[in-house]
């Protein structure tokens, strides 16, 4: 399994990113996928899952409204877009598959994440 | 929301020790509760699911008990690749939220 994130970079407050990640190794559509980010020196934030046919998105509360999670499943990718950037959604951000285990859901392979950094 | 409070935020320990850290969720979870292992600069590592199956791979070392609202992670003789941070995860509210703990960090002393 091989999750390899793309697409970060410096923006300025306010504005837009686009992420994706290229997943290999695995049925990627069969699988639900989730977005993680970690802020510097921070914690594991969920951001963003994805159902395995792309039609269930849920987001957490500080992402709502601004970030839109989507796939294509044809090209094994998996996509993150950030809009209305803000400082503190500076964050390595990172995709995960989200394996289902007897129908618990753990976040089971993660890529190596790609760097978003929001300033002026 | 479900929050996780994990405890302690750093602990110190020598290779050889046992250590125990314990995380608490804000309503009962059942066991639908996951461990992860960080290394500095890397992705998190999956270790345990179900609060206490340990994934393919894994150490024995490594044990994972509770349900409801207690849970706890114990590695038993650390060896020197143990440290690391330590987060756990909640996933009885997914799809719509997962929480993770806000870490524990294991130093040697």
């Amino acid at each position: 399994v091989q999750l390899v994130e793309s697409g970060g970079g410096l923006v300025k407050p306010g504005g837009s990113l686009r992420l994706s990640c290229a997943a290999s190794g695995f049925t990627f559509s069969s699988y639900g996928m989730v977005w993680v980010r970690q802020a510097p020196g921070k914690g594991l934030e969920w951001v963003a899952f994805i159902s395995y046919g792309g039609s269930d998105g849920y987001y957490a509360d500080s992402v709502k409204g601004r970030f839109t999670i989507s796939r294509d499943n044809p090209k094994n990718s998996l996509y993150l877009q950030l809009n209305s950037l803000r400082a503190e959604d500076t964050a390595m951000y990172y995709c995960a598959s989200c394996g289902n285990y007897g129908g618990h859901y753990p976040f089971d392979y993660w890529g190596q994440g790609t760097l978003v950094t929001v300033s002026a | 929301d479900i929050q996780m409070t994990q405890s302690p935020a750093s602990l110190s320990a020598s290779v050889g020790d046992s250590v125990t850290i314990t995380c608490r969720a804000s309503q009962s979870i059942s066991t639908y509760l996951n461990w992860y292992q960080q290394k500095p600069g890397k992705a998190p590592k999956f270790l345990i699911y179900t609060a206490s199956t340990l994934q393919s791979g894994v150490p024995s070392r490594f044990s994972g008990s509770g349900s409801g609202t207690d849970f706890t992670l114990t590695i038993s003789s650390l060896q020197p690749e143990d440290f690391a941070t330590y987060y756990c995860q909640q996933t009885y509210a997914a799809p719509y939220t997962f929480t993770f703990g806000q870490g524990t960090k294991v130093e040697i002393k």
